[in-house]
């Protein structure tokens, strides 16, 4: 079954712990995403990587770090979350060249105290 | 000024209603445009995207382009229960599927 894989699916966390969220596809998409969705803010996009080693900002990448080392695998890094971080993440994945491939993740809530 | 603001709804409308949702955006490179369903406690997903201007169809569901306008639409026809769901547009200048820029989202309740 194609799928995104989150993990942890939910997480409170304290200011300043270092902390990793990953995500995983088995379809062996050279497209892989991280969004934050926030209430009146929509979905916006934080990270991308359009394949192994190479990734780009998105529109609010401030306050995070990710890292593309196996295809399958697209983790997001928080080295010192703050609670403005306090959000639901999602990760979604995609084939080269082909939006109608594209799948999300079930989604991380992140609570930040 | 966001790039792209959606009819921000909530929407209620009862089951068999044609439904209409809208987006508009300022960027006039943006050329292909997604719609996604978003249940609740659920992650987006995809359910047509289109190219330039036009219209796309997919069983009850059509999206409609007018880029002169910079105006895009998802038409929802006999509309189900089932249907009850945030909406999001979203929208890139690229084929490929890297960056992109969505909507806030409108939330859709159709009533039996």
């Amino acid at each position: 079954e194609a799928q995104v894989t989150q993990n942890p699916r939910y997480l409170i966390t304290v200011t300043g712990k270092k902390l990793t969220v990953t995500c995983s596809q088995n379809m062996n998409h050279e497209y892989m995403s991280w969004y934050r969705q926030d209430p009146g803010l929509g979905l916006r996009q934080i990270y991308y990587s359009m394949n192994v080693e190479v990734t780009d900002k998105g529109d609010v990448p401030e306050g995070y770090k990710v890292s593309r080392k196996e295809k399958r695998n697209f983790p997001l890094i928080l080295e010192s979350p703050s609670p403005n971080q306090t959000s639901l993440y999602f990760c979604a994945s995609s084939s080269s060249g082909t939006w109608d491939t594209q799948y999300f993740g079930p989604g991380t809530r992140l609570t930040v105290l | 000024q966001k790039e792209v603001e959606q009819d921000p709804g909530p929407l209620s409308v009862p089951e068999g209603a044609i439904v209409s949702l809208n987006c508009t955006y300022s960027n006039s490179a943006f050329q292909y445009f997604m719609w996604y369903r978003q249940y609740s406690r659920k992650g987006p997903e995809l359910l047509m995207y289109t190219y330039s201007s036009g219209n796309k169809e997919d069983g009850r569901f059509t999206a409609q382009v007018d880029k002169s306008s910079k105006y895009i639409s998802l038409f929802i026809r006999d509309s189900q229960p089932s249907d009850s769901a945030t909406y999001l547009c979203a929208m890139t200048p690229n084929t490929n599927a890297g960056k992109s820029t969505f909507g806030d989202g409108t939330t859709l309740t159709v009533k039996p």
